[in-house]
């Protein structure tokens, strides 16, 4: 399957400042990435949408001027929690769609390792 | 009505034996199945997707979709305790939707 790298894996911040996570995939193409958020024994909560080029789409209840998502490249998105507070500690996980000129066949979605992130 | 639905189990099944998990949508317009494994503290890694009806076979792995009856099951033969985690329905209409998640957990 495709391979989508993210970075840090694990991040430990103060409460009000920002932290930034970067989501890759490194053997395809991803003209769109998704971003989630998952508390503990949860399932996966999709935060927003982000394609290449244009503005990330946001689901409802989640604020975009807090989670900043940038789609610059078709390897590379990313999501910046800004003034984090602790109930922003959970596990973000970003998965990515291959185009049509990637790996997969159909609409399968390729996850991240994830990245934990706690707010002291 | 959720939109995609398990049950959370723990389902705990012998070592060898089958594991069966089922999961029902609400959208009829769905048109893709996907099954996660997500092992605890980790993320979820794709193991089967479905997009006709009937039987797809990977190895150990059956998944069986019914459109009729929204329906889509996971069946894993020779269960081992490494396949202990949680699995995870998704359907994708519009946008993927991800169930709540099963617990397995494979005794020795």
């Amino acid at each position: 399957g495709a391979v989508v790298s993210q970075h840090p894996s694990w991040v430990i911040c103060k409460s009000g400042t920002s932290v930034k996570i970067e989501c890759r995939s490194l053997d395809f193409q991803a003209t769109t990435m998704f971003w989630y958020r998952q508390f503990p024994k949860q399932s996966l909560m999709l935060m927003a949408t982000s394609n290449e080029g244009s503005k990330a789409t946001y689901e409802q209840g989640v604020e975009k001027d807090k989670f900043l998502i940038n789609h610059a490249s078709l390897t590379l998105s990313t999501l910046t929690v800004t003034s984090a507070h602790p109930e922003d500690s959970s596990f973000y996980i970003c998965s990515a769609g291959a185009g049509t000129s990637g790996r997969a066949s159909g609409d399968e979605q390729y996850f991240g390792p994830g990245t934990r992130l706690t707010v002291t | 009505q959720k939109e995609v639905e398990q049950n959370s189990g723990p389902l705990s099944v012998p070592e060898g034996a089958i594991a069966s998990l089922n999961c029902t949508y609400s959208d009829r317009g769905s048109q893709s199945f996907f099954w996660y494994r997500q092992y605890s503290g980790k993320s979820p890694e794709l193991i089967m997707f479905i997009y006709s009806n009937g039987d797809k076979e990977d190895g150990r792995f059956t998944a069986q979709l019914n459109k009729a009856s929204q329906y889509v099951s996971l069946l894993i033969r020779d269960s081992q305790p490494s396949d202990s985690a949680t699995y995870l329905c998704a359907v994708k209409g519009g946008k993927l939707i991800f169930g709540q998640g099963t617990e397995l957990s494979v005794k020795p």
